[in-house]
């Protein structure tokens, strides 16, 4: 299973964009990138998830390069309200969800 | 309205007690998975299952215990074997058996004293 490591915590200010890195330097030929935000006491929720170049829906953008080694998520005008965990995660999309990690994730801390 | 469902969001136990965490599910989802989360901490896998009547061990299985008798329901017990019980506990459901969306409950917060 891939490992990722991504930073520990990050800060911003409310109106900007947040990138958030994760590598991922052994992902494997069948496996996505899928990223969830989880906000305290509260379960994960799904954001975004991608197996190359760039992903976007109405919450986010996932850009993925060429080589997959890494990929960065990428929150547009962020608002108090993306205080949260993010995790990122890689793994094969038919097979080996109970091998899921959810590591510690990235805390990102928005001010006003 | 599909989604995942726990009771209790609060639960206070003494030690040496058994508690059962509820987790019900109406997406019609075959996999369902248990996690343990502690202050500050990722999520870690306690069991899952893949289909009714089948269900495998994850990476902190011990002191717990689960059953898989319908599809929708997918309880926990807590036992007192559980050295260190006082956690957030998560269900979730995914359609198959990959990284697929999982889908989240709300929690359990438990607390042995």
């Amino acid at each position: 299973l891939a490992k990722t490591t991504q930073p520990i915590s990050m800060d911003s200010y409310e109106g900007q964009e947040v990138n958030i890195t994760c590598s991922h330097n052994n992902i494997a030929t069948n496996d996505y990138i899928t990223w969830y935000q989880q906000f305290p006491s509260q379960g994960p929720r799904f954001i975004i998830q991608g197996y190359k170049t760039k992903v976007t829906n109405e919450v986010a953008s996932l850009f993925i390069p060429a080589d997959r080694k890494s990929s960065t998520l990428s929150l547009p005008r962020v608002s108090l309200s993306d205080t949260a965990v993010y995790y990122c995660l890689v793994g094969d999309l038919n097979t080996g969800g109970f091998k899921t990690i959810f590591g510690a994730g990235t805390r990102l801390f928005v001010k006003a | 309205d599909g989604g995942i469902t726990q009771s209790p969001k609060y639960l206070f136990r003494k030690e040496g007690q058994n508690v059962t965490l509820s987790c019900e599910q109406n997406l019609n989802h075959d996999a369902m998975y248990w996690y343990r989360q502690d202050p500050g901490q990722g999520l870690r896998l306690i069991y899952y299952s893949q289909i009714v009547n089948d269900f495998q061990k994850g990476d902190i299985a011990e002191g717990y215990s689960v059953s898989r008798e319908k599809k929708e329901s997918f309880p926990l017990t807590v036992t007192s074997a559980q050295k260190n019980p006082t956690a957030f506990y998560l269900c979730a459901s995914s359609a198959g058996g990959g990284i697929g969306e999982q889908y989240f409950g709300p929690g359990t917060r438990l607390t042995v004293t």
